[in-house]
């Protein structure tokens, strides 16, 4: 079955410097979706990305769809300690509606 | 305000006695679903339904069971739960497309002794 591997599996990084976690599908995607989760709480929607080659930002946040549409990326420039949390990056393909797969997510600690 | 519930949100139990943890969402979506979360293995979805008296397995539904018989309430039924199902439970909706963000519940932080 489809499987969305993700890296890493923890960062720590200071107040201010930059952050980036990596998705890698085995299969072609149709879309990718990421998600945060801060501590104690549940996953929140950030963004999809649809096409090959995709580029979104979102203020210090920038997410790419790799132009094969097997991997994707989330970049946090600067980071504060409000982006503490866990990134999951969900992968769908087309023909199988039933679901997303969930890579194992990044967990982000900023240290002030 | 468009949510989905959880309850409960906290329980322990012990070894074999039945359990069903409940999911409700407002937002008349099609597509509901819970996953399970542990550490290192992210999210992994457990039964899902496309709609109305429709389910299906996801990756892991071993020892688990749903049923959709209203389309806003898709409870999770544990028949003889185990330590092994220790976990943290998220149920999620959405619109049926696969392009549609899902919308997730608080989660259920569920201990079996």
């Amino acid at each position: 079955g489809q499987q969305v591997m993700q890296i890493p599996q923890y960062q720590h990084v200071q107040e201010g410097e930059d952050f980036t976690t990596y998705c890698n599908s085995s299969t072609t995607l149709s879309n990718i979706q990421w998600y945060k989760q801060r501590p104690g709480g549940h996953p929140v929607f950030l963004i999809q990305l649809v096409k090959s080659g995709e580029v979104k930002k979102q203020k210090r946040l920038t997410f790419q769809f790799g132009e094969a549409k097997k991997n994707s990326s989330l970049h946090i420039t600067a980071t504060q300690t409000t982006d503490v949390g866990t990134y999951f990056c969900a992968g769908g393909t087309s023909g199988s509606a039933r679901q997303l797969t969930f890579g194992s997510g990044t967990q982000l600690t900023v240290l002030p | 305000e468009a949510q989905v519930t959880q309850n409960p949100r906290y329980l322990i139990t012990v070894t074999g006695k039945k359990l069903t943890v409940t999911c409700s969402q407002n937002m008349n979506h099609e597509y509901m679903s819970w996953y399970r979360q542990d550490p290192g293995l992210g999210l992994r979805q457990i039964y899902y339904s496309m709609n109305v008296e429709v389910t299906d397995k996801g990756d892991v539904p071993e020892g688990y069971k749903v049923s959709r018989k209203e389309k806003r309430n898709f409870p999770l039924i544990l028949e003889s739960p185990s330590p092994n199902q220790t976990s943290l439970y998220f149920c999620a909706s959405r619109q049926i497309a696969l392009y549609n963000e899902q919308f997730f519940g608080p989660g259920t932080r569920l201990t079996v002794l």
